[in-house]
């Protein structure tokens, strides 16, 4: 069975700097994908980034991009320029494509403060 | 991306009783999708509702305790039946969307049991 760990229960930064929140993940699968969501206080899910693991090349969206090593099964995400309303719970997931289902498996959290 | 909501947005219940939570998508979709999100804890997936057909429960829920109806492509709801204060927790549904391995969540119901 699939497995995502994030290690970091909590990180913090000071606005305008980088962030990195690491994400590792078990599979025996070579077709995946792999997510970030955002989970502010208001508790609304929201899809921040998306790797395909067919995909080299590292996804990025505007101020978050990630760091995508498949050898390794890591998925980190790096917040650039960081913003107050980063502040949030981060969680990765991971979706197989071997299978007739889009079940998402997540990790347990990040909690992500950002300081002014 | 497909725009989901949920009522109630919160409740506060009894023990023994029962609440159904709504989920409305403005898109039709395949497949929706019930999670539940216990106090400082991540997601954990409950069952997957596909129209027409019943729904499929993960390990260690069961149709009993959380019914779940899927009558048309834009809506669903889960039933917490016979509840006890172990299922406070946020209930949310989710939908895939565009090529169908983006999943979308709707803002959540947050249910205590008392």
């Amino acid at each position: 069975a699939q497995t995502v760990t994030q290690s970091q229960p909590e990180m913090s930064v000071q606005e305008a700097e980088t962030v990195t929140l690491s994400c590792t993940y078990d599979t025996s699968e070579s077709d995946y994908y792999l997510f970030w969501y955002k989970q502010p206080p208001s508790r609304q899910m929201i899809l921040v980034i998306r790797q395909e693991a067919y995909k080299q090349q590292n996804a990025t969206e505007n101020r978050f991009s990630v760091n995508f090593q498949k050898a390794a099964k890591s998925f980190s995400l790096k917040i650039s320029d960081s913003q107050l309303g980063d502040a949030a719970m981060y969680f990765c997931a991971y979706r197989s494509d071997l299978y007739n289902t889009d079940k998402l498996i997540f990790g347990t959290g990040t909690r992500l403060q950002v300081f002014p | 991306s497909a725009v989901i909501s949920q009522k109630p947005s919160r409740d506060i219940c009894q023990r023994g009783t029962s609440l159904t939570i709504q989920c409305q998508v403005d898109s039709q979709v395949t497949m929706m999708f019930w999670y539940r999100q216990q106090p400082g804890q991540s997601l954990t997936l409950i069952a997957t509702a596909n129209q027409g057909s019943e729904a499929t429960y993960e390990s260690g829920f069961v149709i009993d305790k959380f019914p779940i109806s899927r009558p048309n492509l834009t809506f669903s709801t889960l039933t917490v039946s016979n509840m006890s204060p172990e299922d406070s927790s946020i209930y949310l549904c989710s939908v895939t969307w565009g090529k169908g391995y983006e999943q979308y969540f709707g803002p959540g119901t947050r249910l205590t049991v008392t």
